[in-house]
This record gives structure tokens, sequence and C-alpha cells, in this order.
């Protein structure tokens, strides 16, 4: 089955700095790549994704970008905000599968105001 | 829009005992429902699939016999954890995708989750 890695495990970034988290993938027929906000106790929450057929994606101040022959996807955030601070995850999945979700270990990010 | 709820958002049951988690899509029809267990500071495993009148797909090393999953409709899915013992105390979260041909197909939304203690 689809092994997500994601790395750092945890992140700490001074305020108005950008963080960085990468993640690899090992299904090559993986074609959606959605990045995860979770708050402790909280659903996580969607806040950004990419299909395969696209490199790079914004939205304000969040980035992913995707890197298929090398099977690595990752999420910038520029201008960190001390409401950033949150656990993220990212995940792969494939139409075929039901587009059932392999998350990744996932990344503590904490923003030092 | 795509609104998923879970009832109830916190339980304490007595080993041995049962429990019934409720997943539904509040202003969409779900096709495909999951359900994902999480420990505190681990990510979320999936731990089965379940679609609309027919039987839940475990991951391996869910037992299927203790994780029962029934999907009656397209708005709700339930996982009743039998027998429950201390080790089954987690946050359990359910996710559902959109029947809808059109549009974000590939979305899961995702349920507030469960916090389930055993004791």
């Amino acid at each position: 089955g689809e092994n997500v890695e994601q790395h750092p495990s945890t992140l700490s970034v001074q305020e108005g700095d950008s963080a960085v988290i990468k993640c690899t993938y090992s299904d090559s027929a993986s074609n959606y790549f959605p990045w995860y906000k979770q708050e402790l106790g909280k659903r996580p929450q969607l806040i950004i994704d990419i299909r395969s057929n696209v490199g790079e994606k914004k939205d304000q101040r969040i980035a992913v970008t995707l890197n298929k022959t090398a099977k690595h996807f990752s999420l910038h955030i520029t201008e960190t905000q001390p409401e950033d601070s949150a656990v993220y995850f990212c995940a792969a999945s494939i139409r075929s599968n039901d587009y059932k979700l392999s998350f990744g270990a996932g990344t503590t990010v904490t923003v030092r105001a | 829009g795509a609104v998923v709820s879970q009832h109830p958002s916190w339980v304490i049951c007595k080993s041995g005992t049962s429990v019934k988690i409720e997943c539904r899509s509040l202003d969409f029809q779900a096709t495909t429902m999951f359900w994902y267990r999480q420990f505190p500071k681990q990510s979320l495993m999936l731990m089965a699939t379940s679609n609309e009148g027919s039987k839940a797909t475990y991951e391996q090393g869910v037992e299927k016999d203790k994780f029962l999953i029934n999907h009656a409709s397209l708005t709700l899915s339930t996982l009743t954890v039998t027998s429950a013992h201390p080790e089954d105390s987690s946050f359990y979260i359910c996710s559902a995708r959109s029947s809808s041909t059109s549009g974000r197909a590939y979305e899961q939304y995702f349920g507030p989750g469960t916090r389930l203690t055993v004791t």
C-alpha cells in the first residue's frame, strides 16, 4: 500500500519567517495530495490540496508544490503567525482506491512570537 | 456546505461494554465514509472504508468483529466498538466523500471526532 513519509516531525519558527514541510510518497499512482491542519482535540482541516496534473498551487500565505517524478510534495507557509501553530499532516490518495487517504506522521509547528 | 457531524463527541464506558458512534453527512450524500483512529500525538490511521449498502472494507490489522461498521444510508454510518477494552481508548474520526459526479469528489470532509475512554 501507499507509504507517506513526512519531515520534520517538529518545526519551530520565528513569527514572520517561513515554514516548509516535506512529504514523500511511494505509490506513483497517487493523484491527490491534501494538507491538513489539526488543532488539539479538533478535526483535521483541509488547508490546501493539489492534484497530480498540477505542479504548484498557492492560496494567500500557503503554497504546495508537487514533484511527480521524485514523488514528493511540500507545504510552504510564508509570513507565519502565532495562529499557524498546530499539527500539520500531508496525505496521498488514489482515485482507483476510493481516494483512501494515507497520512504522514505529522509535523508540530510552533510559531514563536 | 459539506458538513459532517459525529455523535457523541465524547463517551466514557466500562470495559466489556459496547459503544456506538454515529457519523452523519448533513448537507450532502456520501458515497463513501471512512473511519479513522488517532492516538495521542500520532497520525490518523484508517480503520475501514464503508460504502452505502455494502459491507465495510477493513484495513489490515483491524478486527472487523470488534469494530462493526454499518453504512445504512447515504448520510449515516455507524461504528460500534464491541466489548471495549482500555486499549480501545482513542479519538475516533469519520470522514465522508460526496456522491456528486461533479466537483471535488476526491475530497473528504471530516467529522469533529469522538473521544472514547474505556475504564
